[in-house]
């Protein structure tokens, strides 16, 4: 099955400054990335996700990466807000099919 | 996106109870998942809920414990049983409603609050 980690669990960081977030995984038949972002007590949002027939896409101050031969994705943040501070969590499929396998989550922290 | 409701938002129940959780899509949607995310915790899948054929229940989740319902294309119910404090946590459904087979984006209810005493 897949199996899919998270780093860094938690990221604190300064007002205006990046973020980056990196995921691996280890079903190299996976083709669809997704990234959520929940805040405290609400629903998990998508906030953009990738296919393995690109290596990058972008939405304004968020971007995602694709290595599918080292198996990784990561998530960037441009610029970022107090409002960009939440947990943030990457997914995988399994077996190439529906099922998404979460990573273990990481807590943004964004101080003014 | 869907617009996904769940009833109820949260609730506290005695130990030995069962609580059945609703889970209502304003459109109909192939597949239906229930999710598990304990505090602090990431989210951990239950089962698959798909219409007109049982619920697929992943490693460490039986039926007993966890029944589901798919009565059509819009709705699904999970059943958490014979409650324990173990069992605390939120519940989450989800929907995705290509049905692709190369995975597809999927929308998370706003969950359900519960705690066990």
């Amino acid at each position: 099955g897949e199996n899919v980690e998270q780093h860094p669990s938690t990221l604190s960081v300064q007002e205006g400054d990046s973020a980056v977030i990196k995921c691996t995984y280890s079903d190299s038949a996976s083709n669809y990335f997704p990234w959520y972002k929940q805040e405290l007590g609400k629903r998990p949002q998508l906030i953009i996700d990738i296919r393995s027939n690109v290596g990058e896409k972008k939405d304004q101050r968020i971007a995602v990466t694709l290595n599918k031969t080292a198996k990784h994705f990561s998530l960037h943040i441009t610029e970022t807000q107090p409002e960009d501070s939440a947990v943030y969590f990457c997914a995988a499929p399994r077996n190439a099919g529906n099922m998404l396998t979460f990573g273990g989550g990481t807590r943004l922290m964004v101080k003014p | 996106s869907a617009v996904i409701s769940q009833k109820p938002s949260r609730d506290i129940c005695q130990r030995g109870t069962s609580l059945t959780i609703q889970c209502q899509v304003d459109s109909q949607v192939t597949m239906m998942f229930w999710y598990r995310q304990q505090p602090g915790q990431s989210l951990t899948l239950i089962a698959t809920a798909n219409q007109g054929s049982e619920a697929t229940y992943e490693s460490g989740f039986v039926i007993d414990k966890f029944p589901i319902s798919r009565p059509n294309l819009t709705f699904s119910t999970l059943t958490v049983s014979n409650m324990s404090p173990e069992d605390s946590s939120i519940y989450l459904c989800s929907v995705e409603a290509s049905g692709r087979a190369d995975g597809e984006t999927q929308y998370f209810g706003p969950g359900t609050r519960l705690l066990v005493l």
